[in-house]
């Protein structure tokens, strides 16, 4: 069965570095998107994308964060000067359609010290 | 505001006990609504979708329904292995994302 995946595992960072987290998304799904989850918390929405573009964002994705589709398969999100408050589970998802059910990649574990 | 809250938090159960899970919503029109399975250190797995109230999807020991305010999984003679974390969202007609409750931890004890 066709799955999402997602690299690395586990990432450790520095505060205030630099971190890109990818993902490849399922080959014939046209609408993207990453989510969080702190430790204990919700799973939290933080951006769509669809058709090359951003189509939806939450007030948590803000201006340090950005995300790219550099080719046809991969999917990144760029967090540029991580805090420590950003350290979380970040999962990346895609769906056929906009109304079809997510799919979930397994998650990238990022630690921000 | 939109919102999902999920009871209980926590349920035990004994392997053979059947019970149910609650999700209870709000949502400015309903374009659907979600549950998923999640294990420990890993995403969510997409188990069931529902579009209007009066609904109900079978899979295996498990069975969703939705009301117009809130949506149950029905869990018949759970075995250790459906032990997880069963999580809830909604996607409202206005946007596309999902908005999750925070979820029920299942444990199925042999």
């Amino acid at each position: 069965e066709p799955e999402v995946t997602q690299t690395p595992s586990h990432q450790v960072t520095q505060m205030g570095q630099e971190v890109i987290l990818r993902c490849v998304p399922i080959s014939n799904h046209l609408y993207f998107y990453w989510y969080r989850q702190i430790l204990g918390q919700k799973v939290e929405f933080l951006v769509s994308f669809y058709n090359n573009e951003i189509s939806e964002k939450s007030e948590i994705f803000d201006d340090q964060f950005s995300v790219e589709r550099p080719d046809g398969s991969n999917f990144t999100l760029k967090i540029r000067s991580t805090k420590l408050e950003d350290s979380a589970m970040y999962f990346c998802a895609s769906s056929s359609l906009g109304d079809s059910p997510l799919h979930f990649g397994n998650g990238t574990r990022l630690t921000v010290t | 505001e939109d919102q999902v809250t999920q009871s209980p938090e926590a349920l035990r159960l004994q392997e053979g006990e059947s019970s149910s899970l609650n999700c209870s919503y709000t949502v400015s029109g309903l374009r659907g609504l979600f549950w998923y399975r999640q294990d420990p250190g890993k995403g969510p797995e997409f188990l069931f979708t529902l579009y209007s109230a009066g609904e109900e999807k079978e899979k295996e020991r498990l069975k969703a329904t939705l009301t117009k305010k809130e949506s149950f999984l029905h869990i018949t003679a759970p075995k250790p292995e459906d032990s997880a974390t069963y999580l809830c969202a909604v996607q409202a007609k206005s946007q596309g994302n999902l908005i999750f409750g925070k979820g029920t931890k299942l444990s199925v004890k042999p």
